[in-house]
């Protein structure tokens, strides 16, 4: 079983709709999670996280943690062409960071 | 705050030969990391600096592989005797490492192609 899964892609959804990501994780230590952002060729960059149950909201991304369930997700509101990208989920225990494979998200206009 | 940063950007080389990328850490961030990213993957954690104290290596990381941090600044991770299935891109990260909201930053990434 791999340490963080995400759900398979590619998430193909029209301009202006939600985007759903889901992920989880194995290791109930991990303290803290991630959500990244990779457009093709570049490095990731960070979008948001969080470390407390429940909701987190920043502009039009909310990232949502259960940790009972062990279960991270990241909802990408009012979708546009821009956020087409390969999202990363990335777990945090002590330190180093424990990323799924990614789910491509593309935006159709 | 200009980021983190790595050289080169992109590197080719032959098989067998030796190769160093160079990654210089966000300002007053102690913590450094190394990864590494296959097509179609997530990074995968190569090794952790706490200042210049190397304190985790993965069994990625294997006797060809070094890395160094000296004075906790920038780091280097050389790559000697380089195979074929060294080429993917080697990306390093650096933070604060303050408490649960400690967040790492991604520089650019060496992308390397070992031919």
């Amino acid at each position: 079983q791999k340490e963080v899964e995400q759900n398979s892609g590619p998430l193909s959804v029209p301009e202006g709709a939600i985007a759903s990501l889901n992920c989880t994780y194995s290791d109930r230590g991990s303290q803290s999670f991630f959500w990244y952002r990779q457009y093709s060729g570049k490095s990731p960059e960070l979008i948001m996280f969080i470390y407390s149950n429940g909701d987190k909201e920043d502009g039009r991304f909310t990232a949502q943690l259960n940790k009972a369930s062990q279960y991270v997700s990241l909802l990408i509101r009012d979708s546009q062409p821009s956020d087409s990208a390969t999202y990363l989920c990335a777990v945090r225990g002590d330190y180093k960071l424990s990323f799924g494979a990614g789910t491509t998200v593309t935006v159709r206009a | 705050d200009t980021g983190v940063s790595q050289n080169p950007r992109h590197k080719i080389t032959k098989r067998g030969q030796n190769v160093t990328f160079r990654c210089d850490p966000i300002s007053e961030h102690n913590r450094l990391y190394w990864y590494r990213q296959t097509l179609g993957q997530g990074p995968e954690f190569l090794t952790y600096f706490q200042n210049e104290a190397q304190l985790e290596k993965s069994r990625l990381l294997s006797d060809r592989f070094s890395a160094e941090r000296p004075k906790g600044s920038f780091s280097t991770l050389e790559i000697q005797r380089t195979e074929q299935g060294d080429s993917a891109m080697y990306l390093c990260a650096s933070s604060d490492g303050q408490g649960s909201t400690d967040t790492q930053y991604f520089g650019p990434g060496t992308r390397l192609t070992v031919l």
